[in-house]
């Protein structure tokens, strides 16, 4: 299985709603990442999880709060967002994180289009 | 900033030319990847290239690497519509476990 899921692919919600997404993966990669991905702009790395434990966060306000309960799941749940936030946010797994790899590939989810109101 | 920069921003070609598109970043690298991504859905690794090697092949796909200018292109040979896509390369810089991306290049491939 050389798939990464992502639930749900479209999310409209208002800025004082709680939603989750979700994102699995079955391929025993060690790490995982979220992005976040505005129309006609490239990925932007939000954070990392490295053995179930959150090792990069790239400044990212505390509306959004990813979670990793096992090596397979990783959640982002978003609370008291902003209608800027409206974008595709894309989930990725790899083999490992760690500089003496040589072979990081990242295998991407399809995406969950959100939108704000 | 660290991202790279891709050119040109948008091509189009007809059905059987070769595309090239370039990417330039500013850091030291471990490698560098290319990922395609069709109409704003999930990207598709295509080719990883390391810090230490030059070229690269896959298929259709050439990718060279050149560290001392700083740059990267990826040749797509005998183009065919399902080509049609944006491209992007992620280049993750020495010293650290992340990604990059760049600008992205769109290609439009006419039948």
């Amino acid at each position: 299985d050389t798939e990464v899921t992502q639930t749900p692919k479209h999310l409209v919600m208002g800025m004082t709603n709680k939603k989750s997404l979700k994102c699995e993966q079955h391929m025993g990669h060690r790490a995982m990442y979220w992005y976040k991905q505005k129309a006609k702009k490239p990925p932007e790395l939000m954070f990392v999880y490295s053995y179930e434990k959150l090792s990069i966060n790239e400044s990212v306000p505390s509306r959004f709060s990813p979670e990793c309960p096992n090596s397979s799941l990783l959640n982002l749940h978003l609370h008291a967002l902003q209608p800027e936030d409206s974008a595709l946010y894309l989930c990725a797994s790899s083999q490992v994180v760690n500089r003496q790899a040589s072979y990081n590939e990242q295998f991407f989810g399809p995406g969950t289009r959100l939108t704000v109101l | 900033s660290q991202q790279g920069e891709e050119d040109p921003q948008a091509l189009s070609i007809q059905e059987g030319e070769n595309a090239t598109m370039n990417c330039s970043y500013k850091t030291s690298i471990n490698n560098l990847q290319w990922y395609r991504q069709n109409s704003g859905r999930g990207l598709v690794h295509l080719i990883l290239i390391r810090s230490n090697e030059r070229e690269k092949h896959s298929g259709r796909l050439r990718v060279t690497l050149d560290t001392s200018k700083k740059s990267s292109s990826l040749l797509i040979t005998a183009s065919r519509a399902a080509d049609t896509a944006s491209y992007f390369c992620a280049i993750e810089s020495s010293g650290t476990y992340k990604y990059i991306f760049g600008t992205g290049t769109r290609l439009k491939v006419l039948a």
